[in-house]
């Protein structure tokens, strides 16, 4: 199984900060990586496919990049809304895997 | 809009079994995989299979061999999971979510609202 790292496990930030969220491949997925937003209570939600490719409808201040195994997710301007888990997630193979997620707080 | 509704909220004893349902709306049924993924309170996503509702065939991860099952209905466009000897570790939201595939790549979009499913004596 491939093991996926994020951090930090927990972030806490102002409003209008930029943000910037790590996940680590323990193995080359080349850009086979998915970013995910969970609220309390709520399913995920896509923000990013394929490494850097924005879902429709996402705000443009999100953002992704990397390739092989080290990933960013990055939020520009930080809102209030913003407030949520995000996850890292391989398409490599199976099985999917996930990063342990990162808590953001304001 | 393409959405996934699934069951609701399911209390059950432990060694016994739950039958979780999503049914897929707004998009043929037969052209895309539907994943299996749960969430235990406080805890991360975890996979747990995959069914390809035209053909009905699955692949499930080693920690669910022998004791999950996924099959589909195509007449009413809804997926099952079924997980067996259930125990206290299973208490989890359990999700399904559809596959995009484009190219070479995959990612889950939309998912289903979750059913949490609590085992407890």
């Amino acid at each position: 199984d491939i093991q996926m790292t994020q951090s930090p496990s927990s972030l806490s930030a102002s409003v209008g900060d930029r943000v910037t969220i790590t996940c680590r491949a323990g193995h080359p997925i080349t850009n086979y990586l998915n970013w995910y937003q969970q609220k309390p209570g709520k399913a995920p939600k896509l923000l990013i496919y394929a490494a850097s490719s924005l879902q429709s409808g996402v705000p443009s201040r999100f953002s992704g990049s990397g390739s092989g195994t080290d990933f960013t997710l990055t939020i520009s301007s930080l809102q209030p809304e913003d407030i949520a888990t995000y996850y890292c997630q391989q398409s490599y193979n199976t099985p999917y895997t996930f990063g342990q997620g990162t808590k953001l707080e304001i | 809009q393409v959405q996934l509704v699934q069951s609701g909220a399911e209390v059950k004893k432990p060694g016994a079994s739950v039958k979780v349902s999503c049914k897929a709306d707004a998009y043929t049924f037969t052209s895309s995989y539907i994943h299996w993924l749960r969430q235990a309170p406080g805890q991360g996503l975890e996979w747990m299979g995959i069914i390809k509702p035209s053909a009905g065939t699955t692949s499930y991860a080693q920690k669910f061999q022998g004791r999950v099952t996924m099959t589909r209905d195509t007449s009413t466009s809804i997926v099952y999971m079924e997980l067996n000897s259930l125990r206290s570790q299973d208490t989890a939201v359990y999700y399904c979510a559809k596959e995009v595939v484009v190219g070479a790549m995959s990612w889950f979009d939309p998912w289903g609202q979750g059913t949490l499913v609590t085992v407890s004596s």
